[in-house]
């Protein structure tokens, strides 16, 4: 079964605007991670953000933050103040302490396109 | 400096033959993995190597089989090519193993297409 849910296929948003990429996820875990990745049109996997389940502050990366809400299982992205260079694909990722070897569950994606 | 780099990035042949694929990484990591992202992006685990040890080997056809001669280089080798292997391939790489914040750097994919 999926375990990291990424509804939203793709998005446009304006530049300078904020955009919300949703990601829930599914583990019976107490202890897990989850990350964000960028994967611009020239393929490469960028490592973007990562929260803990027991950090207490949402996590933030410059221009990113993480809504992490974890009665509801999810970690939505926020890219405040979009750029044109922020049009790529966004994935959200997991790993569970069930899991001791590191593995990461990756979401579908998210495609966002970022306009004038 | 390129952290986690793979040669080749591209790699065109014919079904049927057999190639490598070649993954090192300059960061000191002690975990290296293969990833396979399909044509609709999804992104999955094949392998992963700790300290030169296999301790992840999802559900991969046999004909893909990686090698970690030491713990900065993990290559892919895969026989007898389908049409099916056409993929982009991620190598990537961890300080530690399992360590919950343990963030994994990816090289840049290779893409690989069978003919």
């Amino acid at each position: 079964a999926q375990k990291i849910t990424q509804t939203q296929p793709g998005m446009f948003v304006q530049e300078k605007e904020a955009v919300t990429l949703d990601c829930t996820y599914d583990t019976s875990d107490p202890s897990y991670g989850l990350f964000w990745y960028k994967q611009p049109s020239s393929g490469e996997m960028i490592f973007l953000i990562y929260q803990g389940s027991y950090d207490q502050q949402n996590a933030t990366e410059g221009r990113y933050s993480l809504n992490f809400q974890k009665a509801r299982k999810s970690a939505n992205l926020v890219i405040s103040a979009s750029q044109l260079g922020d049009s790529a694909m966004y994935f959200c990722a997991m790993r569970e302490t069930t899991d001791s070897w590191g593995k990461f569950q990756f979401g579908a994606g998210t495609q966002v396109v970022v306009t004038p | 400096d390129t952290a986690v780099s793979q040669t080749p990035k591209y790699l065109v042949t014919q079904m049927g033959n057999d190639k490598s694929i070649k993954c090192e990484q300059n960061l000191g990591h002690d975990t290296m993995y293969w990833y396979k992202q399909d044509s609709k992006k999804f992104l999955k685990i094949m392998f992963s190597y700790n300290n030169k040890e296999l301790i992840i080997n999802e559900t991969v056809p046999n004909r893909f089989s990686p090698k970690s001669p030491d713990k900065a280089h993990l290559n892919l080798h895969i026989n007898s090519l389908e049409l099916g292997d056409s993929a982009v391939y991620f190598c990537a790489s961890s300080q530690e193993r399992g360590g919950l914040a343990d963030t994994q750097y990816f090289g840049p994919g290779t893409r690989l297409t069978v003919l």
